[in-house]
């Protein structure tokens, strides 16, 4: 079965540090999401890519994220500095023609 | 303001009884309603969806009902087994709206046997 592939699993930094998480979608995937999950809450979206095309990136805190998708394939989300309230996981998924997403297994970033 | 709204935060069932999970929506233009599952430290995987001509879609152990009028969806699973201890997530989008999906902040589910 295809999968997003995320990377790393966990990731732990000290703040104002910078740090970058890394996402491969299903093949043949046009639509790509980073979304972030603090405990207890669901999902939010971060930023969402249409091929290499920024789609929505409303709710990116752009002082300090950024995020790219340079071919259109994989990307990269970047934090830097980091802040202790960015603690959370961090989830990537891409969307085909059907209505869901699939969702890599995400990166817990601690933050200290 | 939230746009999906699951208001239990837990559930507790015994294994072989029936776990209902409910979601309360307030935007009419959703249209597309799913369920994701996810266990501690990894992503949330899609359980079950429904579309908003239908008002039930049935999957093996897992059913959606989908109340319009209502604004509400609710997930049964019966029977209920151990390894349903998760949390579920609600999720919708709405044409238009580039198909982002907008979640709950999710119910954990514990069975216990």
């Amino acid at each position: 079965e295809a999968e997003v592939a995320q990377s790393p699993r966990y990731k732990i930094t000290e703040k104002s540090q910078a740090v970058a998480f890394w996402c491969d979608p299903i093949s043949g995937h046009a639509t790509l999401y980073w979304y972030r999950q603090i405990l207890g809450q669901g999902p939010e979206l971060l930023v969402q890519f249409q091929d290499e095309s920024v789609v929505d990136d409303s709710q990116l805190p752009k002082d300090r994220f950024s995020a790219e998708r340079l071919k259109g394939v994989d990307s990269t989300l970047k934090i830097q500095p980091a802040e202790l309230g960015d603690s959370a996981m961090y989830l990537c998924a891409s969307k085909g023609l059907a209505y869901g997403y699939t969702f890599g297994s995400g990166t817990r970033l601690t933050v200290v | 303001d939230q746009q999906v709204k699951q208001n239990s935060p837990s559930l507790s069932v015994q294994e072989g009884r029936i776990s209902i999970l409910n979601c309360d929506y307030t935007n009419s233009m959703f249209d597309y309603f799913l369920w994701y599952k996810k266990y501690p430290a990894e992503g949330p995987t899609f359980l079950i969806s429904i579309s908003s001509i239908k008002d039930k879609n049935e999957d093996g152990r897992f059913t959606v009902f989908l109340n319009k009028s209502a604004k509400h969806l609710s997930l049964h699973i019966v029977p209920s087994q151990p390894g349903d201890s998760a949390v579920y997530f609600c999720a919708a989008s709405a044409a238009g709206s580039a198909r982002q999906l907008t979640f709950g902040s999710g119910t954990q589910l514990t069975v216990l046997p």
